[in-house]
């Protein structure tokens, strides 16, 4: 099946630090990845859309400059947190959905997450 | 705007019994629906899809899901719940982005 690997799994660090979390697809190329944002005990909230080879698309209200994404190949994608701040603590998760076919009955295949702590 | 609503928070069943979580959508033309679980900080995991045919899907670990047009509902079913079915629950619909319910936490007791 679809794998889709998130790394790291767990980050602590200081305020001010910026922090970067990679998705790759392992067995099959995903022109298009997704990053979410989750709370304790609530529903995923998307942040943006990744398109391989192009800029991301942002949700309302997510900041661009806060949240540098990046596509570069059609197996890899990267969220940048940049100056991180407490508040940014959160869920993170990733996914990606198979190039092959019609997109919208097409599954997304999540990755594990990331669990992301700011001191 | 599509979308789906889980009415309820919390399922709580003893293992053994029938599961079902409650799952209802909102969409023009026709709808892509799924089921997706998530276990403790971990991502999210495909269960089931509807996307036309049978409206009585079948998915991973012995869950189901029945597609109700006239209700316009999607809940998803397992006739023996057990334990390790703890978790939570997440209804979704798909345009070319996933919209999701916000999550049922199902507690099967043994």
């Amino acid at each position: 099946g679809a794998v889709v690997s998130q790394h790291p799994s767990w980050v602590i660090c200081k305020s001010g630090t910026s922090v970067k979390i990679e998705c790759r697809s392992l067995d099959f190329q995903a022109t298009t990845m997704f990053w979410y944002r989750q709370f304790p005990k609530q529903s995923l909230m998307l942040m943006a859309t990744s398109n391989e080879g192009s800029k991301a698309t942002y949700e309302q209200g997510v900041e661009k400059d806060k949240f540098l994404i990046n596509h570069a190949s059609l197996t890899l994608s990267t969220l940048t947190v940049t100056s991180a701040h407490p508040e940014d603590s959160s869920f993170y998760i990733c996914s990606a959905r198979d190039g092959q076919g019609g997109f919208a009955n097409q599954p997304q295949h999540f990755g594990d997450g990331t669990r992301l702590s700011i001191l | 705007a599509q979308s789906v609503a889980q009415p309820e928070d919390q399922v709580n069943v003893a293992e053994g019994n029938p599961l079902t979580v409650k799952c209802t959508y909102s969409v023009s033309g026709n709808p892509y629906l799924f089921w997706y679980v998530q276990y403790p900080n971990r991502g999210l995991q495909f269960l089931l899809k509807y996307i036309t045919g049978d409206n009585l899907v079948k998915g991973s670990y012995g869950f189901e899901a029945e597609f109700n047009k006239s209700q316009t509902s999607f809940h998803l079913k397992k006739p023996s719940a057990l334990v390790s079915d703890s978790a939570l629950y997440f209804c979704a619909v798909n345009d070319y982005k996933l919209s999701f319910g916000a999550g049922t936490t199902v507690t099967v007791r043994a």
